[in-house]
């Protein structure tokens, strides 16, 4: 069945450092790919999404792209700010069902 | 409404007490969905809405757990004889419709349930 496979956190970086958080999948047929960011608090955000191969999601410095060929969609920023502090979630929506698939999410602690 | 309200924010219950969860979805979303989040633990999706019709409840952990869709907008998450392994955040989502290419879900912030 589809899955997804995040890394493990927590990731605590110093403010400005450079972010990776891998997400990589398993899915039958062309699944769009999302993450999610859940800030102190508050409920699941979308941050950005890409609906098929090659596709850069990208949004508030955030950015991503879809790799089939790896199946990965990891996603980077360049600089982090304490403000980027939360958990994220990987996921996956095949367009043949209805559910969403997500990753365990992965906690971000930024230092300032 | 703007965005996905749910109710009550934070309940704390008995062992073996029932509850409700509701949910008002985006005014227009037909689709509507409830996941479990437990503490550090992914979301686990516990069933679907498309419309009033639920055709997959194999998401419920138990027959404890059950969930109604009325009108084609509000739901409620019902758990009866509530057990402390049911403490956890219980999310509800919506959608304009289900699957699609890049159909985003939106999430409310969530119903915080600990039972004592």
């Amino acid at each position: 069945g589809n899955s997804v496979t995040q890394m493990e956190g927590p990731v605590t970086l110093s403010e400005e450092a450079f972010l990776t958080i891998n997400c990589t999948y398993t899915a039958t047929g062309y699944p769009s790919l999302f993450w999610y960011v859940q800030y102190p608090g508050e409920g699941l955000q979308l941050l950005l999404k890409a609906t098929k191969a090659d596709d850069k999601g990208s949004n508030k410095g955030f950015e991503a792209t879809y790799r089939k060929e790896t199946t990965s969609f990891h996603l980077e920023k360049g600089s982090v700010q304490v403000s980027d502090s939360a958990v994220y979630f990987c996921a996956l929506s095949d367009g043949g069902t209805y559910k969403y698939i997500f990753g365990t999410g992965t906690r971000l602690k930024v230092l300032a | 409404g703007a965005g996905v309200s749910q109710s009550p924010s934070n309940k704390v219950t008995e062992k073996g007490k029932d509850v409700e969860l509701r949910c008002d979805p985006i005014s227009g979303h037909t689709a509507l969905y409830w996941y479990r989040q437990s503490l550090g633990q992914g979301l686990e999706f516990l069933i679907y809405f498309q419309g009033n019709s639920a055709p997959d409840k194999s998401g419920l952990p138990s027959d404890r757990f059950s969930a109604e869709r009325t009108g084609g907008s509000v739901s409620t998450l019902t758990i009866q004889r509530t057990q402390q392994e049911d403490s956890a955040v219980y999310l509800c989502a919506s959608s304009q419709s289900f699957g699609g290419a890049g159909n985003t879900i939106y999430f409310g912030e969530g119903s915080w349930l600990t039972v004592v």
